[in-house]
């Protein structure tokens, strides 16, 4: 069974930086992008980057909206990825999801998700 | 960025109907488009990928067609459960965008 857990999600000042978690099991970690989603409160899906698989050399991909903010990252030791994000807005304020994708990258599980606060 | 526009943005309708939610790419991607059903604080779950397939599990009365710039998600029944929120997402290129979603109430 496909399981993603979040993790890290929390209360953090404008400016400030939080580094979120995700513990993958029940696949192949190495053999699917891994990507970040998130939702604002009461808002839609924003996706907001992609860590390809190992055949594409865990390649990334970023929003505009945190291009050079944020960083996604992956441990194939942990079967983990990362979502880093430093410069924190209060427009970041969403839930984020950790999600894998499928085939030719169509998102097909979901984590719980975990809630980042950026406010003062 | 591929705007993808979702028409209605609410959806009322009854037990047993049938509807159809439109979504419209603003450009050409193919059938590269995902549906997804969100329930009140929980995750998105996959219904439909590559516009018309059917995710495993997924009861047969969702089903998707469409390519190019328009596509549609139809519940063939409504049952209760399937009052949600509903997303689509091209997968096309980046940035991967969502419609804006369509929320689906009892009537």
């Amino acid at each position: 069974e496909v399981q993603l857990e979040e993790s890290g999600g929390g209360l953090v000042q404008p400016g400030g930086s939080l580094r979120l978690s995700c513990a993958a099991s029940g696949f192949t970690f190495s053999d699917h992008y891994m990507d970040w989603v998130r939702q604002a409160p009461g808002k839609g899906l924003e996706w907001v980057g992609r860590s390809r698989n190992k055949a594409n050399s865990f390649s990334t991909e970023y929003a505009a909206s945190v291009k050079g903010r944020f960083t996604v990252s992956r441990d194939e030791s942990q079967n983990s990825v990362y979502l880093q994000m430093y410069s924190l807005k209060t427009e970041d304020t969403a839930v984020y999801y950790c999600t894998r994708s499928d085939g030719s990258g169509y998102i097909a599980y979901w984590g719980q998700g975990t809630l980042v606060t950026v406010s003062s | 960025d591929i705007q993808m526009t979702q028409s209605p943005s609410t959806l009322s309708a009854s037990v047993g109907d049938r509807v159809t939610v439109t979504c419209r790419a603003s450009q050409d991607i193919t059938s590269w488009l995902a549906w997804f059903q969100q329930k009140p604080g929980k995750a998105p779950k996959l219904l439909i990928y590559k516009a018309s397939s059917l995710e495993s599990g997924v009861p047969s009365r969702f089903s998707g067609s469409g390519s190019g710039t328009e596509f549609t998600l139809t519940i063939s029944s409504l049952q209760v459960d399937d009052f949600a929120t509903y997303f689509c997402q091209q997968y096309k290129s980046y940035p991967l965008t969502f419609g804006q979603g369509t929320n689906l109430e009892i009537k």
